[in-house]
């Protein structure tokens, strides 16, 4: 069974800090996508990367990059110089792409983000 | 602009009533979601729909009921079985599935439900 874990429920930092964020899955899928997602308190989620098991290049967009490593199924996110608009919930989700017909997606339980100016 | 419109934002039920919740989007997405999320949880698949006239039930579907009459709409109706529906309720839709090719989903600003 798939299953994504978010092991840092919340993360505080100082504005321009760097700040991980990580992400472990578990998928018996050889053909799989990963996706972030970010929650502000708006409530909304909003689609911010898709990831397909066989593109290991790392991905930098602006102040956010993304680590992807199959070895230790971990899909993890950066943000450089930490600002207080980064604020939010993030979560990473996973979807296999055999198993599952559709675009279905099994999430990580979130990492609250709080960013102090 | 394009979008996924959740109404309305906060909804309030008596014990034993059903009520629901509405979804639009003018997107053109085939595919149309819900999913539940309780405080400090992830989101939990309800039910989803891939074509109009046709859905299927997630991880927690009892005590919830949907219908897909309009590509477009995709209402979620919380029952008087749903024994803890107090929750933070969000809907989402995508394009098509491409082969293996699995598409991001794009979510509506949510519908909080509370229990009076």
């Amino acid at each position: 069974a798939q299953k994504v874990t978010q092991a840092q429920t919340e993360i505080s930092v100082v504005e321009k800090e760097d700040v991980t964020l990580d992400c472990v899955y578990e998928t018996r899928d050889t053909t799989y996508y990963l996706f972030w997602y970010k929650q502000p308190p708006s409530g909304e989620l909003v689609f911010l990367i898709r990831r397909n098991s066989f593109d290991e290049q790392n991905e930098i967009s602006g102040r956010y990059s993304w680590n992807f490593q199959k070895s230790t199924s971990s899909f993890n996110f950066t943000i450089t110089a930490s600002q207080v608009v980064d604020s939010a919930v993030y979560f990473c989700a996973l979807s296999e792409a055999r198993n599952n017909a559709g675009n279905m997606l099994t999430f990580g339980g979130g990492t609250r983000l709080m960013v102090k100016p | 602009d394009g979008g996924i419109t959740q109404s309305p934002k906060y909804l309030f039920r008596k014990e034993g009533q059903n009520v629901t919740l509405s979804c639009e989007q003018n997107l053109n997405h085939d595919a149309m979601y819900w999913y539940r999320q309780d405080p400090g949880q992830g989101l939990r698949l309800i039910y989803y729909s891939q074509i109009v006239n046709d859905f299927q039930k997630g991880d927690i579907a009892e005590g919830y009921s949907v219908s897909r009459e309009k590509k477009e709409s995709f209402p979620l109706t919380v029952t008087s079985a749903q024994k803890n529906p107090t929750a933070f309720y969000l809907c989402a839709s995508s394009i098509k599935r491409r082969g293996v090719e699995v598409q991001p989903q794009h979510f509506g600003d949510g519908t909080r439900l509370s229990i009076l």
